[in-house]
């Protein structure tokens, strides 16, 4: 199994539409969460980390559910900007290693 | 301040050959990951290196090797090239401590394997 599962997409979504992305993490010890966004060809980039309380920054809500080992993201008023592959990222209980989802596609259209 | 560093930025290599990738991390960053990215996949973790030495080792073959120097830099080496080793490569600092510590990529090296 996967430490991280995600789903690939992609989603097509018009300006100003809300999107949701849910990734899934097999191990129940893991402590540290994070999303992250790539565009084509590029790095990944921090977006945000995801505490156990939820976290808002901007347009972007980010959830945790330990119980169900499920972190979701959720993205109001979809921009054109937003179109990248968006990663969830679980840190390994040592620390020492993150996993990666494979990315859900995210394009927005005008 | 700057970023992560990483240098060359793309790299054209045959089967067999080594090849040597360097990375700076971020100032005060004593940590230093390197990943893995194909098309299509997310990074997969190779090595972590912390105050020169190894603390973590993903499912890579002994062909990659890796260092890190006393100035918290690190290079990852890769022998006898594979046309598979064709990818992304990532190299990442982070603080250690902070249980909410993310990871800070470099813009990465992309290797080519003909």
């Amino acid at each position: 199994r996967k430490e991280v599962e995600q789903d690939p997409g992609p989603f097509n979504v018009p300006e100003g539409a809300t999107v949701a992305f849910n990734c899934t993490y097999s191990n129940s010890a893991s402590q540290s969460f994070f999303w992250y966004r790539q565009d084509c060809r590029k790095e990944p980039k921090l977006l945000m980390s995801v505490y156990s309380s939820g976290n808002e920054d901007g347009r972007f809500t980010a959830q945790l559910n330990r119980a169900s080992q499920y972190i979701s993201l959720l993205i109001r008023d979809s921009k054109l900007s937003d179109s990248a592959t968006y990663l969830c990222v679980v840190r390994s209980p040592t620390g020492n290693q993150f996993y990666f989802g494979t990315g859900t596609s995210l394009t927005v259209i005008p | 301040d700057a970023g992560v560093t990483q240098s060359p930025t793309h790299l054209i290599k045959t089967r067999g050959q080594q090849v040597t990738l360097r990375c700076s991390p971020i100032s005060g960053h004593k940590s230093v990951s390197w990943y893995q990215q194909v098309l299509g996949q997310g990074p997969q973790f190779i090595f972590q290196y912390y105050e020169k030495e190894e603390r973590g080792r993903g499912n890579f073959p002994d062909r990659f090797s890796a260092r890190q120097f006393p100035n918290y830099s690190s290079e990852l080496n890769v022998n006898a090239l594979l046309l598979g080793d064709s990818a992304l490569y990532l190299c990442a600092s982070s603080l250690v401590g902070g249980a909410n510590s993310p990871l800070h990529f470099g813009n990465g090296t992309r290797l080519t394997v003909t």
